[in-house]
């Protein structure tokens, strides 16, 4: 099936510094989206990407859908301790149906 | 933003018992709604998806006659695992969508089998 590469696997930074991760795939998406999850808890939207090339921000985070479609970024900037947690790529195939990447486990030292 | 409320948040049951796990959209009228899977440290993989009023559509490797799903209306969807064996404990999550939103989640059912 389409499966999307996620890197890194985890990041231990120190509060206040930027963090980038990225997914990759050899399938193109039209959509391509990031979620937040905390332990025993569902996934939470943090940013939805629907046109190749774009950008989008919210607050400190930063998004791109790669102008291929096969790939897309988040960044983090001025990390702080409530930052932690995995984040996960997904990508929307066929029937609205999403593709997880494997997460990228966050640690952020205070 | 879109709520999506699943109930309950835990279940421990013994072997050979049938669970039914509610997802319910409490903000928005859900046309889709999709049941996940997630085993510890692991990505989310998804099982099924569901249309209101239409039979489920189940992933490959996934038993329909295990994992039922119901989507009477287009704010609730429901799973039963039939007859739970402790290799069925897992994380299970819910996400609906509306109008070809971007899906949102709850907060998911641990369900543990002795």
């Amino acid at each position: 099936g389409q499966q999307l590469n996620q890197s890194p696997q985890s990041m231990f930074i120190q509060e206040g510094e930027d963090v980038s991760m990225n997914c990759t795939s050899s399938s193109i998406f039209n959509t391509w989206l990031w979620y937040k999850q905390d332990p025993g808890e569902g996934p939470v939207l943090l940013i939805a990407l629907y046109k190749a090339g774009e950008l989008t921000s919210n607050g400190r985070l930063t998004a791109q859908f790669g102008i291929t479609r096969k790939d897309s970024f988040l960044n983090i900037s001025a990390s702080i301790p409530s930052d932690v947690g995995i984040y996960f790529c997904a990508a929307e195939t066929s029937g609205s149906r999403l593709t997880f990447g494997e997460g990228t486990q966050l640690t952020v030292n205070p | 933003g879109a709520v999506v409320s699943q109930h309950p948040s835990r279940v421990i049951c013994k072997s050979g018992t049938s669970v039914k796990i509610e997802c319910r959209s409490l903000d928005f009228q859900a046309t889709t709604m999709f049941w996940y899977r997630q085993f510890p440290k692991q990505s989310l993989m998804l099982m099924a998806t569901s249309n209101e009023g239409s039979k489920a559509t189940y992933e490959q490797g996934v038993e329909k006659d295990k994992f039922l799903i119901n989507h009477a209306s287009l704010t609730l969807s429901t799973l039963t695992v039939t007859s739970a064996h402790p290799e069925d404990s897992s994380f299970y999550i819910c996400s609906a969508s509306g109008g070809g939103t971007a899906q949102h989640f709850g907060d998911g059912t641990r369900l543990s089998i002795l």
